[in-house]
């Protein structure tokens, strides 16, 4: 089955240090991941992606993210944590489906807290 | 990037009573696609809506409950009908990205519903 795994409901980072939020995928195929963040009353922003290319991918407000084909794994990463960066996360999947149409694939979220 | 606005932004309703909830995009798009997001839980797709044709819906939606309307490119509704206080959550259109990827997908502000 095809499915994205975020291990951690929480995580909890000081301001300042780095941060990892992690994922893993099973896909078939050639997989498209995507990392979001949802601000509280707010809907889904874009912070990046990988389709093809380096494996580190970088995005919006300073994070970044590992592509590991081996591991299946797309953790996202900040070399410095902000208060402001306190969110609920989500990694995604672009996953191809019977019929040849295809869809994201959302994890079940992960809140980021970060303390002052 | 798509700018996405969506009608209401929130609204309390009571049992047995429909909503319904308007997205609208500021450029024309072929696919658009309704989330719910459940208390606490990731996002599930409901259907997917093409211009002209009647929606695809994932397995665990029907039509009778969630009828969506497409009336032309830049435009979407979906009707919560004979609610239930399982229906409470935050309902989200989506569009892809055209230009230059078109892997992404962009998300409105949500629509959060709370049946009484």
């Amino acid at each position: 089955a095809q499915s994205v795994a975020q291990p951690e409901d929480q995580v909890n980072v000081a301001e300042g240090n780095p941060l990892t939020v992690k994922c893993t995928y099973s896909v078939s195929g050639n997989p498209y991941l995507f990392w979001y963040v949802q601000y509280p009353n707010r809907g889904l922003q874009f912070l990046l992606k990988y389709i093809t290319g380096d494996n580190l991918v970088k995005g919006s407000y300073g994070f970044e993210a590992e592509f590991n084909k081996s591991q299946t794994s797309f953790h996202l990463k900040k070399p410095s944590a902000l208060v402001s960066d306190s969110a609920l996360y989500f990694c995604a999947v672009r996953a191809l489906f019977t019929g040849g149409y295809n869809k994201l694939i959302f994890g079940a979220g992960t809140r980021l807290a970060v303390h002052p | 990037s798509a700018v996405i606005s969506q009608k209401p932004s929130r609204d309390i309703c009571q049992r047995g009573t429909s909503l319904t909830i308007q997205c609208q995009v500021d450029s024309q798009v072929t696919m658009m696609f309704w989330y719910r997001q459940q208390p606490g839980q990731s996002l599930t797709l409901i259907a997917t809506a093409n211009q002209g044709s009647e929606a695809t819906y994932e397995s665990g939606f029907v039509i009778d409950k969630f009828p969506i309307s497409r009336p032309n490119l830049t435009f979407s509704t979906l009707t919560v009908s004979n609610m239930s206080p399982e229906d409470s959550s935050i309902y989200l259109c989506s569009v892809p990205v055209l230009l230059p990827s078109p892997n992404e997908q962009f998300f409105g502000p949500g629509t959060r519903l709370t049946v009484l």
